[in-house]
């Protein structure tokens, strides 16, 4: 198992400003995933963060709006950019146990309001 | 695109009672499917990994199955507590390596 440490845990945001968001693993992992849950939707795949390189976004995310830093295998940041109302948003961080059966281990997720 | 479906999206029902839920995904490819509960301000946390046609997990007072041919999971719960008031999300992965695809998630009330 891993515990997952991420802040803030919400936050009330200006629109047009920009806010990071921390992970700490206790553990070292190869790769942690950001996902962001907007309200009444799925939790979504932002990004794949691995150490040592850039990190590999989704479909419809692009790195100039979720810049992602991975400076040593137990943290990762992620910054939302220039935020508007549309990314209220819950976002989580997350390690993979590893494994054919393996599963997902998360953050309790940092709760972001834009006004 | 690949999607997964969760119904219904919210119910409430009383203490005692039991429950299930659906998980609908595609059946073309399969790899794993996944059941995670989140308890408002926790961590979103694993309840099942299915990875075999006709697999039956259970924990506790909840159980899931998993039929891959047809496309869809069950989740069910025996004589629901106010603790178990939660959102259970329902993952599935078509290929290994490849991300979880998430379904909006299925919120429970029990009241007591």
């Amino acid at each position: 198992s891993a515990v997952i440490s991420q802040k803030p845990s919400r936050d009330i945001c200006q629109r047009g400003t920009s806010l990071t968001i921390q992970c700490q693993v206790d553990s070292q992992v190869t790769m942690m995933f950001w996902y962001r849950q907007q309200p009444g939707q799925s939790l979504t795949l932002i990004a794949t963060a691995n150490q040592g390189s850039e990190a590999t976004y989704e479909s419809g995310f692009v790195i100039d709006k979720f810049p992602i830093s991975r400076p040593n295998l137990t943290f990762s940041t992620l910054t939302v950019s220039n935020m508007s109302p549309e990314d209220s948003s819950i976002y989580l961080c997350s390690v993979w146990s590893g494994g054919a059966g393996g599963e997902l281990f998360f953050g309790e997720g940092s709760r972001l309001t834009v006004l | 695109i690949l999607n997964v479906e969760q119904s219904p999206q919210s119910l409430h029902v009383q203490e005692g009672d039991s429950t299930n839920f659906t998980c609908s995904f595609p059946s073309s490819n399969f790899y794993a499917l996944h059941w995670y509960r989140w308890e408002t301000a926790k961590s979103p946390e694993a309840l099942f990994v299915m990875t075999l046609n006709g697999d039956e997990k259970k924990k506790g007072r909840i159980s899931a199955t998993l039929n891959t041919k047809e496309g869809y999971s069950y989740l069910y719960i025996k004589g629901s507590q106010p603790e178990d008031s939660a959102t259970y999300l329902c993952a599935f992965m078509w290929q290994a390596g490849t991300a979880l695809i998430f379904g909006k998630g299925t919120t429970l009330s029990v009241s007591s």
